[in-house]
């Protein structure tokens, strides 16, 4: 089936640590994004990628670290550096970042501290 | 500044009737708009988008949306509602000379009731 698939569907991560979220689509989508999501407060941009080996900050980038290495991967690095990680991830791709595309969403990685 | 906002952050609705979830923006330019809706712990599902043409919009289960230039709004309706459409609405724009971002409104719960 095409999508995309976020691991895992839920992370525990010590204060401290940093933690890796994996993202992989198979829609042959030039663009990926990466949203967080907390109660009330819809979805804030991360960071974004037009194209392989290129991606920007988002709105809230402090904190998180991507890669884009391969067209169909877009993984998400929590830091130490995020004082506040607890929260719903989600990952999108669209075909281009053109205006009229619509992006896909995967089911989320819900990152909780311990 | 451009904005995108969900006036409502819940809307309660017997089942069979019909259903209004609230959606304006502010822009210089002409917005491509967008719904999506998210289920308990997933993901967001693509509804149906505004790119341009006419302004009453047709999407996926039974959803339909009307685009107003001069009321800056763009409301998803449907006709009769069901139990299972309750869930978490949200409202998405592409802004012009923004880099195409998709940015969300805080998003609306919907509640049907039987």
């Amino acid at each position: 089936d095409g999508g995309i698939t976020q691991s895992p569907k839920y992370l525990f991560r010590k204060e401290g640590q940093n933690v890796t979220l994996s993202c992989e689509q198979n829609l042959n989508h030039d663009a990926m994004y990466w949203y967080r999501q907390d109660p009330g407060q819809g979805l804030r941009l991360i960071y974004y990628s037009q194209i392989v080996n290129d991606f920007q900050k988002g709105d809230i980038a402090e904190g998180y670290s991507v890669s884009r290495e391969k067209k169909e991967s877009f993984p998400l690095t929590v830091t130490s550096a995020q004082k506040n990680p607890t929260a719903f991830y989600l990952c999108a791709s669209s075909i281009t970042r053109a205006r009229g595309t619509e992006a896909f969403f995967g089911q989320g990685t819900r990152l909780t501290v311990v | 500044a451009q904005s995108v906002a969900q006036p409502e952050d819940q809307v309660n609705v017997a089942e069979g009737n019909p259903l209004t979830v609230k959606c304006t923006y502010s822009v210089s330019g002409n917005p491509y708009l967008f719904w999506y809706v998210q289920y308990p712990n997933r993901g967001l599902q693509f509804l149906l988008k505004y790119i341009t043409g006419d302004n009453l919009v047709k999407g996926s289960y039974g959803f339909e949306a009307e685009f107003n230039k001069s009321q800056t709004s763009f409301h998803l309706k449907k006709p009769s509602a069901l139990v299972s459409d309750s869930a978490l609405y949200f409202c998405a724009v592409r802004f012009p000379n923004a880099g195409n971002m998709l940015t969300f409104g805080g998003g609306t719960r919907l509640m049907v009731k039987p």
